[in-house]
């Protein structure tokens, strides 16, 4: 069966540091990979979203940026974050051709 | 543009009541996919249903069951005697065939005992 995994599961970060958070797939060959944000108490917003390895869209101009450099590891990254970036962070995968989507865990941050 | 409403912010019922969570949607698509996620506290949204547009039978899974109208743009979800452990937040999704889920705002319910 597949699995996703996400880690950090919690992580608080000064202003102005670098981020970077991973997603890992199990169990599948090909995924769509999405990460999205959910700010405190309200809906999500897909922040990126990948059909293969190196290739990234961007939904939302940002501080943020996402890479996929293996076939089912898809990271978040950030240069140096902001109070704004705080917020559960959510990686989904999607079976190539499907729609439903899958969630990891997801990763709580406060950026302080 | 694709768009997902859930007019019902909070919902609050008494264990064993029965509640339905509103989904209204926009598409201009002929070809689209519906989805209900739940988000419970510890935050990991579980994949409930997917229905498609070509399919309106209303579907019942347990407790659950959705009834899907394109005549009104609405994919209903229904919880019958609802339970504590049915406390979460419900999220309906859209998804066009060209392109990605869009999810509505979320619904928060709380089962009371």
């Amino acid at each position: 069966s597949q699995t996703i995994h996400q880690w950090p599961a919690t992580l608080v970060q000064p202003v102005g540091s670098p981020l970077s958070l991973e997603c890992t797939v199990e169990g599948t060959s090909n995924p769509n990979l999405y990460w999205y944000r959910q700010a405190a108490g309200r809906g999500l917003q897909l922040l990126f979203y990948s059909v293969g390895i190196g290739q990234i869209s961007s939904e939302v101009p940002q501080n943020l940026s996402a890479s996929r450099p293996q076939d089912r590891q898809f990271i978040l990254s950030s240069k140096k974050l902001l109070l704004s970036d705080s917020g559960f962070y959510l990686c989904a995968w999607s079976p190539f051709s499907t729609y439903e989507q899958y969630f990891g865990p997801g990763t709580r941050l406060t950026v302080t | 543009a694709q768009k997902v409403t859930q007019a019902q912010t909070e919902i609050s019922v008494v264990e064993k009541e029965d509640v339905t969570l509103d989904c209204v949607y926009e598409t201009r698509d002929t070809t689209y996919y519906l989805f209900w996620y739940k988000q419970p506290p510890s935050g990991e949204l579980v994949f409930l249903i997917r229905r498609n547009s070509f399919d309106e039978q209303n579907e019942i899974s347990g407790r659950y069951s959705w009834n899907f109208q394109k005549s009104t743009s609405s994919f209903n979800f229904t919880i019958t005697a609802s339970q504590v452990v049915d406390s979460a937040v419900y999220f309906c999704a859209l998804s066009e065939a060209s392109s990605d889920m869009r999810f509505g705002a979320g619904t928060r319910l709380t089962v009371k005992p």
